[in-house]
Order: C-alpha cells, then structure tokens, then sequence
C-alpha cells in the first residue's frame, strides 16, 4: 500500500462544476502539499499546509490531521484547470524536500 | 526569466552512455532537490542541497548517479552506464532553505529516454 494515496485518479467534469480531489497518507507529517503539472512536465506549487484550510482564488485545500486526509476543491471549474493534480506529504522529521509523493489525479475539464 | 531553468528539456541516449543534466535554481534560493519522474506515476526524491552541501540521498541513487552543486549555485546531475531503466523526467526545484515547509519552485524538467 502506498503512503500517499489519492482518489480519483481520472476525473472528466463539465465546466462549472465543484471538483474535490482526495488525498489520503498513512505517515505522520510536518506539511502537506498540493502540486498542478500539466502536460510537458512543469510542477506548480498550489498549496503547503500542515493544519486548517487555505483558499487561494478559485482553489480551496484543506486537511485533517487526526484523519490524515487532504482534499483539494476547485469551483467553478473551467477548461484550463485541465491537469494532474499531486498530492505530496513532508514525513515528520524527515527532511524537507524529501516529499513522498501521490500517483495524482488526472482532471478533465469539458467546456 | 527568473524560474528554475533547467537543461535540456529532452535527451535521447543510447544505453552505457554518460549523460549530465544541469539546473539553475532562483538565485537567492539555498536549498536545491533532484526528483525523477516515471510515466503515470508522481515524482521521487532523488536528493538535496543546502547550498553546496548534499545533505540527503535517497536509496534510489544507485552509485552510477551523481550530483554536486560546487559553488551553492547551479546544479549538475551526472548518470553513468545508463540503462533503459533510467528512463524518466528528471525534475529540479528549488526553495529559500530558511525554514520547513517551504513552498517549493519546480523547474521544466529532463525527459531522458534510454534507447
């Protein structure tokens, strides 16, 4: 079982739609991070949290400790949030950097 | 362009080549990780930077993988005999290196396909 797991891993929204991606991880942690990566390679940096909720424009993380659960919520989706979304957790302890990483969700958005 | 650069975007190399990848990381940033990448699957840790210093290696960097960063700066990452295995983007990112938890900057990448 991997210590980073994520749900789904596909998913095909319409545009306009309410998305949730799932993050589930099975270490303790110091961070968690949500990542965007779209075709050709690139990584951006969404979000870094360890407790709470943080909202950045149209994109919502939040996460729970206790649980060891993230999710990460797109409103209003449109087009161009076609991407993989990773989810990666920093071990507690470890070093930072040294991030174990979800296969990701692949997210389709339909126009 | 002030992002992580890194060089080249795409190598083809036959198999027991030497191949070197390098990146820049943002100039103020201390601290510099190498990642690698398989199709379909999320990034692994490769290794890390604090300036010049390597401070971690993951298991997966056998002994036919290097990687220095001689003045603090730029980064190389040198793969020796290569094998069809090694196949994979190859990922660079860097972070300011003052505290944990940092949001990390991600370069481009190298796709390295062993033929």
């Amino acid at each position: 079982k991997n210590e980073v797991e994520q749900s789904p891993q596909n998913l095909t929204a319409q545009e306009g739609e309410f998305i949730t991606i799932n993050c589930s991880y099975s270490v303790g942690i110091s961070a968690l991070h949500w990542l965007q990566q779209h075709p050709g390679g690139g990584i951006v940096s969404l979000f870094m949290l360890s407790s709470g909720k943080k909202k950045h424009g149209r994109l919502i993380a939040t996460i729970n400790i206790q649980e060891k659960h993230s999710s990460l919520h797109i409103t209003a989706s449109h087009p161009r949030d076609s991407a993989v979304y990773i989810c990666a957790v920093e071990g507690y302890g470890g070093s930072q950097g040294n991030l174990i990483f979800g296969k990701g969700t692949k997210l389709s958005v339909k126009p | 362009d002030t992002g992580v650069s890194q060089d080249p975007r795409h190598k083809i190399t036959k198999r027991g080549q030497n191949v070197t990848f390098r990146c820049d990381p943002i100039s103020e940033h201390n601290r510099l990780y190498w990642y690698r990448q398989t199709l379909g699957q999320g990034p692994e840790f490769l290794t890390y930077f604090q300036n010049e210093a390597q401070l971690e290696k993951s298991r997966l960097l056998s002994d036919r993988f290097s990687a220095e960063r001689p003045k603090g700066s730029f980064s190389t990452l040198e793969i020796q005999r290569t094998e069809q295995g090694d196949s994979a983007m190859y990922l660079c990112a860097s972070s300011l290196g003052q505290a944990s938890g940092e949001k990390l900057f991600f370069g481009s990448g190298t796709q390295l396909s062993v033929l």
